[in-house]
């Protein structure tokens, strides 16, 4: 069965601050693995996705294999990143994502 | 971008009446459509996927007779709450997947369900 842990329900740091959110996987196949964000009052979106190893708002994410580890990163923290994240898996043969329980990260001014 | 629509935003029923949740994808046909319900404070639990044309897929402790889906067309889903109890109140997100391979979901802003 597959599984994603986000271990911290709330994080808080300052501004300017460097930010990582903890994403943690069980999966037996190959995994896709995506980040959703949800800001107050909006819909839930995507971030970005290990596939593309892009950098969206700053934000980046590195696959470890050897971990089951997809921690999102950011070097320096605004307070306009203040949102709830979510990492997601998603089971090609299963056809469905998994969620983590989310972190709602504060960035502090 | 994608732009999935869901509709209502916010409904508030009486105990055991029914209720009917729209999902749309606006500019993309959607094959497979997602239904979650949000509990406060905690993740996004799949309960069943939408398959255009044919039965939904209802994933284990989700009753199908409960929670009915139809998919009717290529961007219109629906889940309808049949005789709505308290503990039905959740927060409810439907999404879809853009067609392509790797191409990732987009969700509708979600629907809150108060049963009083």
């Amino acid at each position: 069965a597959q599984r994603v842990t986000q271990p911290e329900k709330l994080l808080s740091v300052f501004k300017g601050a460097p930010v990582e959110l903890k994403c943690n996987y069980s999966y037996s196949g190959s995994p896709e693995l995506f980040w959703y964000v949800q800001y107050s009052r909006q819909r839930l979106q995507l971030l970005l996705r290990h596939i593309s190893r892009e950098s969206i708002k700053g934000f980046t994410a590195d696959l470890n294999k050897g971990e089951t580890s997809f921690h999102l990163k950011k070097p320096f923290a605004q307070e306009e990143d203040s949102a709830m994240y979510y990492c997601a898996l998603f089971s090609g043969s299963a056809r469905q994502l998994t969620f983590g329980s989310g972190t709602q990260l504060t960035v502090l001014p | 971008g994608a732009v999935v629509s869901q509709h209502p935003s916010r409904v508030i029923c009486k105990s055991g009446t029914s209720v009917k949740i729209e999902c749309r994808s606006l500019d993309f046909q959607a094959t497979t459509m997602f239904w979650y319900r949000q509990f406060p404070k905690q993740s996004l639990m799949l309960m069943a996927t939408s398959n255009e044309g044919s039965k939904a897929t209802y994933e284990q402790g989700v009753e199908k007779d409960k929670f009915l889906i139809n998919h009717a067309s290529l961007t219109l889903s629906t889940l309808t709450v049949t005789s709505a109890h308290p503990e039905d109140s959740s927060f409810y997100i439907c999404s879809a997947r853009t067609p392509g391979r790797n191409s990732p979901l987009h969700f509708g802003n979600g629907t809150r369900l108060t049963v009083t």
